[in-house]
């Protein structure tokens, strides 16, 4: 079946990085967007950014401009996303998911990964 | 950045009864909104897309309307797995997400 899965939790000090990765199986991985978003605890979802798999292209929110870099290796059906210079804030539940669409990255996210917690702590 | 302002936060219901959730958009988002169901510790689950379509899989209950600034999701008939955090999503300029509307057991 269509999934996404993540790989495990990791606790950073400030300002290391993270990359977290997210396995992609049951469809055509290159045919569909990929897309970042977390939740800090207690909170709402927060978008982070897009890749094609297809191109490599990217896109990010403007907040993670400059410390966001989302990759993919296409002959292992993976996504990456790394976090630099990470603080506090960072603290979430990190989730990959796919975009409905094959042909827009302008749509909804139809199939999540399970969550990666990333805990930044000193 | 489109903000989007769900009501309530917690809304109480009884098994059985209709429950409406609102979203509001800050500016049109066209029809371009889906709305994710989410259980603790779980990733959100994708509920309705494009306003009023059904994923893949979702029941007839569930069932979503409205268009620009003003949108609803009705579930018809309560059943106890449908209680859970619901988030609406705008997709029409970047993404952005509601603060969650809570649905509990009355």
């Amino acid at each position: 079946q269509v999934q996404l899965v993540q790989s495990g939790a990791e606790v950073k000090k400030p300002g290391a990085s993270v990359k977290v990765s997210c396995l992609a199986s049951g469809y055509t991985f290159a045919a569909y967007y990929m897309h970042w978003v977390r939740q800090a605890p207690g909170q709402g979802l927060e978008w982070m950014g897009w890749i094609d798999p297809n191109r490599g292209v990217t896109t990010y929110a403007q907040k993670f401009q400059g410390r966001v870099t989302m990759t993919r290796d296409t002959s292992i059906t993976t996504a990456y996303m790394e976090l630099s210079r990470l603080d506090s804030d960072d603290t979430a539940v990190y989730y990959c998911a796919r975009g409905l669409s094959s042909v827009t990255p302008w749509a909804a996210f139809d199939i999540w990964g399970q969550g990666t917690v990333i805990t930044v702590s000193s | 950045e489109i903000v989007m302002t769900q009501s309530p936060a917690t809304l109480s219901v009884s098994p059985g009864e209709r429950a409406t959730l609102s979203c509001r958009a800050s500016q049109s988002v066209s029809n371009n909104l889906a709305w994710y169901q989410q259980k603790p510790g779980q990733a959100p689950r994708l509920l309705i897309y494009g306003a009023s379509t059904r994923a893949t899989g979702i029941p007839a209950r569930f069932s979503g309307s409205g268009s620009g600034t003003e949108f609803t999701l009705t579930i018809s008939s309560l059943q106890s797995e449908d209680f859970a955090l619901y988030y609406c999503q705008q997709y029409n300029i970047w993404w952005t997400f509601g603060q969650g509307t809570k649905v509990e057991i009355k």
